[in-house]
């Protein structure tokens, strides 16, 4: 089966603007979940998704948003980029949520860099 | 709150020694615990999971690691390490009755084989 698909592999962006990434799970799966990853800060949570509704949240600026379609595919949203969100966006795929799932399955990210 | 610690930030090994890699956790109950590798440019691709029962958990490409409670520990191990594990690895942790999917990531440790 196919696996976590993220749109766009790269992206550059200027200061101040927006910006959308996708991520396709495993077909089936109803969780995904996002990160940022930096060399400073490592691999930080910024949010789940499940069933479209956001489950958890991590410790981001109201920037940092998202959602996910009844399909289960997810996007993140960053308005307003600042350099520091120059970074590696992951999002994990996961059949299920809590207690019970234990699989997580990576996309091969989003490189964003802001100038 | 969890947290993760990777002591070293590098591991530098001949090929063919015994390969560790370290990782303590700190949660309020009981854990998954997980290794993931990841490649340059790439996503993190699993490589073992702790869910519970025998303490030596065994995963893809020679991998092993062993969960100790009483040390809050999850090394990684190999036995005869390869040129091509040359990459940087992260754990990570979860509470089991978590109300969802969030995982704390260590810092990550990167490893170098040299032939």
């Amino acid at each position: 089966k196919a696996g976590v698909t993220q749109t766009p592999r790269y992206l550059i962006k200027t200061r101040g603007q927006q910006v959308t990434l996708s991520c396709s799970p495993i077909s089936g799966h109803r969780s995904v979940s996002w990160y940022q990853q930096t060399p400073g800060q490592g691999l930080q949570f910024l949010f789940e998704y499940f069933s479209e509704t956001q489950r958890n949240k991590g410790n981001f600026p109201g920037r940092f948003s998202g959602r996910q379609f009844s399909n289960s595919r997810s996007e993140m949203n960053v308005s307003t980029l600042e350099l520091g969100d120059s970074a590696l966006y992951l999002c994990a795929s996961s059949l299920g949520s809590g207690t019970n799932n234990y699989g997580y399955t990576f996309g091969s990210g989003t490189r964003l860099t802001v100038v | 709150a969890q947290s993760v610690a990777q002591p070293e930030d590098q591991v530098n090994v001949a090929e063919g020694n015994p390969l560790t890699v370290k990782c303590t956790y700190s949660v309020s109950g009981n854990p998954y615990l997980f290794w993931y590798v990841q490649y340059p440019n790439r996503g993190l691709q699993f490589l073992l999971k702790y869910i519970t029962g025998d303490n030596l958990v065994k995963g893809s490409y020679g991998f092993e690691a062993e969960f100790n409670k009483s040390q809050t520990s999850f090394h990684l191990k190999k036995p005869s390490a390869l040129v091509s594990d040359s990459a940087l690895y992260f754990c990570a942790v979860r509470l089991i009755k978590a109300a969802g999917n969030k995982l704390t990531f260590g810092g990550g440790t990167r490893v170098l084989v040299k032939p």
